[in-house]
């Protein structure tokens, strides 16, 4: 299916565990990011890439690691999950820096016990 | 630092009213996106503001963007139960497309 989709959409997993969420995206588009959505606090930065093999730190990168090997493919891993890793994951793309914004996801919600 | 701040942070209103929601941004940036998230849902692609003066309508919503002022609003016209949602404003922090959300402002409308 085109569009931008996630994997697992729920995951529910233990403290220490390692974990990697997948976002695959289907246009091609340059750059990606990794949100998570906590209750208030909107929205936050983990990780995003400009291109394959460019990626950089958002807010709240500790935790977390990226890559981006192929253009279309996104992986975030919580490498020793933590419980305050509990929250829900968007992936988002965009075109450029074009100004058109960024698309998301439908989110994975992540439970850390 | 890019902070965003939206008010308000909750709002219920009657059906037919008009409100707005305010956002208001702490650096210079001609870049700000209203998106819309229902619950459980990912959030939706609303408005794309993209110079001072910008103004955008969709049905009952209207968007503006004042970048002196760094402030962008969000006008509802005449309510209906669908809008009920939240609703959230984010900004372009640099020409590599980053964006800074604000808080969200969750929007009931109430028969």
């Amino acid at each position: 299916d085109a569009g931008i989709t996630q994997s697992p959409r729920y995951k529910i997993t233990e403290t220490g565990r390692q974990v990697t969420l997948m976002c695959h995206q289907t246009w091609s588009h340059s750059y990606m990011f990794w949100y998570r959505q906590d209750l208030g606090h909107g929205l936050r930065l983990i990780y995003y890439s400009a291109a394959a093999d460019i990626t950089d730190k958002g807010e709240v990168p500790d935790g977390y690691v990226v890559s981006r090997s192929k253009t279309e493919n996104f992986p975030l891993t919580l490498e020793s999950a933590t419980r305050s890793q509990t929250s829900v994951y968007f992936c988002a793309s965009s075109v450029s820096a074009s100004g058109r914004g960024q698309y998301f996801g439908p989110g994975t919600r992540l439970t850390v016990t | 630092e890019l902070k965003v701040e939206q008010n308000p942070l909750f709002l219920s209103m009657q059906e037919g009213k008009n409100y707005t929601i305010y956002c208001n941004y702490s650096t210079t940036s001609d870049r700000l996106y209203w998106y819309r998230q229902d619950p459980g849902k990912s959030l939706e692609s609303l408005f794309v503001l993209l110079s001072n003066g910008a103004v955008k309508q969709e049905g009952r919503l209207m968007a503006s963007l004042d970048t002196k002022a760094r402030l962008s609003t969000l006008h509802i016209t005449a309510a209906v139960h669908d809008l009920s949602a939240t609703y959230f404003c984010a900004v372009d922090r640099s020409s590599g497309s980053r964006l800074t959300f604000g808080e969200g402002t969750q929007l009931t409308v109430n028969p």
